[in-house]
């Protein structure tokens, strides 16, 4: 079946670091690769999204790149903020339809000033 | 556009009781899931709902149990319940399930069970 892998957290960054949350799946065919973000108390939101092979999918300055050859999607921002603190999810639906969703275990963010 | 809604939002239980969850999804979203995070297990799928048919289910025994309405609104059933059904429960919804579209989550429901 679909599995999501991504590092442990916590992790602890200072303000304006460069941030790193690796990422990899295991997927038969050409899953959609998903970032969620779920700040304190809420549920998740969409942070960002590739549906191919190649594709970049960016927003709120965070980046993440479908690299299928080394079966991978890890979220990248150049220079975080305090806001950036919360739980960052990688998840991935299979191709053909009708799949469910499966995330990995999630990987806290707490950012310092 | 009004996001996913779910009711009630905190929940206390205890053991062996019942306990039915509500969802209402984005306006013409037609497709609903139901997740279940905790501190140990993480985003669990519970199932999925398009049109009033389940298609899809995750590994919870059949305790869990849900629905879907004509209106697309969903509801989850949890029978007999026990010290680890403790979760915060998440409904998502999705104009369908196909691989391009992105589900919408509603901020959950928090249970307690005593």
């Amino acid at each position: 079946g679909n599995s999501v892998t991504q590092m442990e957290g916590p992790v602890t960054l200072s303000e304006e670091a460069f941030l790193t949350i690796n990422c990899t799946y295991t997927a038969t065919g050409y899953p959609s690769l998903f970032w969620y973000v779920q700040y304190p108390g809420e549920g998740l939101q969409l942070l960002l999204k590739a549906t191919k092979a190649d594709d970049k999918g960016s927003n709120k300055g965070f980046e993440a790149t479908y690299r299928k050859e080394t079966t991978s999607f890890h979220l990248e921002k150049g220079s975080v903020q305090v806001s950036d603190s919360a739980v960052y999810f990688c998840a991935l639906m299979g191709s053909g339809g009708y799949q469910k969703v499966t995330f990995g275990t999630g990987t806290k963010l707490q950012v310092i000033p | 556009k009004a996001g996913v809604t779910q009711t009630p939002r905190y929940l206390i239980k205890t053991r062996g009781q019942q306990v039915t969850l509500s969802c209402s999804p984005i306006s013409g979203h037609r497709s609903v899931s139901w997740y279940q995070q905790t501190p140990g297990q993480g985003l669990q799928f519970l199932f999925e709902y398009f049109s009033e048919t389940q298609r899809n289910k995750g590994n919870f025994p059949g305790r869990f149990s849900g629905r879907q309405f004509s209106n697309s609104r969903s509801e989850m059933n949890v029978s007999t319940l026990e010290l680890g059904d403790s979760a915060l429960y998440l409904c998502a919804s999705s104009p369908d399930s196909t691989s391009y579209n992105e589900q919408f989550f509603g901020p959950g429901t928090r249970l307690t069970v005593l």
